[in-house]
């Protein structure tokens, strides 16, 4: 079967960086989704990988390695707007998204 | 900047009661998806649209029916509806399919089966 593995819920400091893993085992690949979803929200779009290494969009950087089946979204300089979930989405090889959980985090003070 | 609305945003059912939930969007988007997301699961997707007068099942199809007469819209349909289609159903779009492109959500429909 298809999974997709993220930790249910973290907490982190404000102005600290946290790193959210994503781990998966799908049958293909054709690229790997980050979203934020705010409470009560829709998801919104953070970052795309297909290819491994990192991928730095601001605050935001996303990490691939197609070999694991891993990936990790980095927030750096924490802010309280980053309380929300994140989800991992994984396209397999019928170009249909695969989805994790979420990882609900919690920013406190 | 509407991008994908959906309505209605709240509605409370009763079992066998049939409803229909109605996306909107105004990017001229080919692609649109329903999905539902449940408390500790991931988005499923219900069924989908790669252009008008398409339509695909998902994951999780059965229970609900879906058309595409409008390239802007996308309706999905519950015939009879049951307690375990509670949930929070999202409506997506996107210009090129999920492989390279994202998906723009709508707000979300709540939806309560009692």
């Amino acid at each position: 079967g298809q999974n997709i593995d993220q930790p249910t819920e973290m907490t982190a400091t404000e102005g600290a960086i946290v790193q959210i893993n994503c781990t998966y085992q799908t049958s293909g690949f054709n690229g790997l989704f980050w979203y934020q979803q705010h409470a009560g929200e829709a998801p919104t779009f953070l970052s795309y990988n297909v290819l491994d290494g990192l991928e730095e969009k601001g605050r935001f950087s996303s990490f691939l390695s197609r070999s694991k089946g891993y990936s990790y979204l980095l927030l750096k300089e924490l802010q309280m707007k980053d309380s929300a979930s994140y989800l991992c989405a994984v396209s397999d090889s019928n170009y249909q998204l695969i989805w994790g959980a979420g990882t609900k985090l919690i920013i406190k003070p | 900047n509407a991008g994908v609305t959906q309505t209605p945003k709240f509605r409370v059912l009763k079992t066998g009661q049939s409803m229909t939930l109605l996306c909107a969007q105004d990017m001229n988007h080919e692609y649109m998806y329903w999905y539902r997301q449940d408390p500790g699961m991931g988005l499923r997707l219900i069924h989908y649209s790669v252009g008008e007068g398409t339509t695909a099942k998902g994951e999780v199809p059965d229970g609900y029916n879906v058309s595409r007469l409008k390239k802007q819209n996308f309706l999905l349909g519950l015939e009879s509806a049951a307690p375990s289609q509670t949930s929070v159903y999202f409506c997506a779009s996107s210009p090129t399919g999920v492989d390279t492109g994202e998906l723009f959500f709508g707000e979300g429909s709540r939806l309560t089966v009692l």
